[in-house]
């Protein structure tokens, strides 16, 4: 079983939808969890950082954290064509600046 | 915001030859660098954890001396692929710890891509 599950997708939805992204994961120790947008051939860029249970908001962005269930989730809200990208869940046992474990990311693609 | 620069972006050799790939903080230092490696429509795998001035930490499976290591200066590290065969081909990725804005996280390069033939 990998540590850390994420459907590859791919994802595609019109222009202006709800987009609802998840991973779960198997390691319970597992306190910072992260998500990453990455472009074709280019490296992953951090979008959002949660530390525990809970939600954090940015923007069109909004990222949960289930960890009695083991599942995070990232929404976005009014989506773009520029928001097609793949979407990659990872997570750490210390901060996001250690070891970072990585979901397999969903390629998502945002019709016009 | 921190930058962190990868040179090539790609590179094709022949089967047998080492490439050197560099990772680069150009607007901090870094002493912490880590690489990763992407198989297409797979995750990042990370490889190896590199500080500056001292020996990287390489995970389960990866072969050290394939894969060697250098942090010399605390903007650059260098990850140089010996004896590259067909199976080592791959987009392997850097990045660098920084601490913005009291959150310590990593910045990643764009990426090296690699195609040995």
């Amino acid at each position: 079983q990998k540590e850390v599950e994420q459907d590859p997708g791919p994802l595609s939805v019109p222009e202006g939808a709800i987009v609802s992204l998840n991973c779960t994961y198997s390691n319970s120790a597992f306190q910072y969890f992260m998500w990453y947008r990455q472009y074709s051939r280019k490296g992953p860029e951090l979008l959002m950082y949660t530390y525990s249970s809970g939600n954090k908001e940015d923007g069109r962005f909004t990222a949960q954290v289930d960890k009695s269930s083991k599942y995070i989730s990232l929404f976005i809200r009014d989506s773009q064509p520029s928001d097609s990208a793949t979407y990659l869940c990872a997570m750490s046992l210390y901060s996001s600046a250690s070891k970072i474990i990585f979901g397999s990311g969903t390629r998502l693609s945002i019709r016009p | 915001g921190a930058v962190v620069s990868q040179h090539p972006s790609w590179v094709i050799c022949k089967s047998g030859t080492s490439v050197k790939i560099e990772c680069r903080s150009l607007d901090f230092q870094a002493t912490t660098m880590f690489w990763y490696r992407q198989f297409p429509k797979q995750s990042l795998m990370l490889m190896a954890t590199s500080n500056e001035g001292s020996k990287a930490t390489y995970e389960q499976g990866v072969e050290k001396d394939k894969f060697l290591i250098n942090h010399a200066s605390l903007t650059l590290s260098t990850l140089t692929v010996t004896s590259a065969h067909p199976e080592d081909s791959s987009f392997y990725i850097c990045s660098a710890r920084v601490l913005l804005a009291a959150l310590e996280t990593q910045y990643f390069g764009p990426g090296t891509r690699l195609l040995v033939l």
